[in-house]
């Protein structure tokens, strides 16, 4: 079955420290993956997709097939990162988001 | 651009109430998406069209919910009756075809519904 696991409901980093979202999927073939980021008050919104290779916000996210892990990581968090994020891998149109983890950025 | 339009924003009913939502895509969007998220959980498909056409509704509940999309643009999900494990949020989403961007999803800030 495809499944996305993302292990830490609540990840709590001093503003200035690395960050780094753990996800893990379970897919068959090759999905295409993206990570969803929805700040407080706002709707949700595409941060990356792991095909176009882009740093957006400082963010980047490494594939690592033999893994099955799609990790997020920025180097130095900043409190305007505070936002619950969504690993989502993507086949076939079907699109499955994982639970979601709440980072929370200490001043 | 205004981005997808989701109205009401907020609904309260009694359970065994119909309700309606409604979602208007990204203008030139084929693709259209409703999502159900529960609380502290991630959206969850219930149905995507493709144009007219309902290409995915494996999730959807088909006792009680149902969905239109007439011409291709505008939405309407439906809950009748509605139950108390139906309060949640309802996302719309919208995406383009084609291309390298056809996978990105735009989404709408969602219907809070609770039934009492």
């Amino acid at each position: 079955a495809q499944r996305v696991t993302q292990p830490e409901k609540l990840l709590s980093v001093f503003k200035g420290a690395p960050v780094e979202l753990k996800c893990n999927y379970s897919y068959s073939g090759s999905p295409e993956l993206f990570w969803y980021v929805q700040y407080s008050r706002q709707r949700l919104q595409l941060l990356l997709r792991h095909i176009s290779r882009e740093s957006i916000k400082g963010f980047t996210a490494d594939l690592n097939k033999g893994e099955t892990s799609f990790h997020l990581k920025k180097p130095f968090a900043q409190e305007e990162d505070s936002a619950m994020y969504y690993c989502a891998p993507n086949r076939d149109d079907k699109i499955i988001f994982g639970k979601g983890t709440r980072l929370h950025i200490l001043p | 651009e205004a981005g997808v339009v989701q109205s009401p924003r907020y609904k309260i009913i009694e359970k065994k109430q119909p309700v309606a939502f409604w979602c208007n895509p990204i203008s030139g969007h084929n693709t259209l998406y409703w999502y159900l998220q529960n609380l502290g959980q991630g959206p969850e498909l219930l149905i995507r069209y493709e144009n007219e056409e309902a290409v995915d509704d494996s999730q959807l509940p088909k006792d009680r919910f149902s969905a239109e999309r007439l011409k291709g643009v505008d939405s309407t999900l439906k809950i009748q009756p509605a139950e108390l494990g139906d309060s949640a949020v309802y996302l719309c989403a919208s995406s383009p075809g084609g291309g390298g961007r056809r996978y990105e999803q735009f989404f709408g800030p969602g219907t809070r519904l609770t039934v009492l």
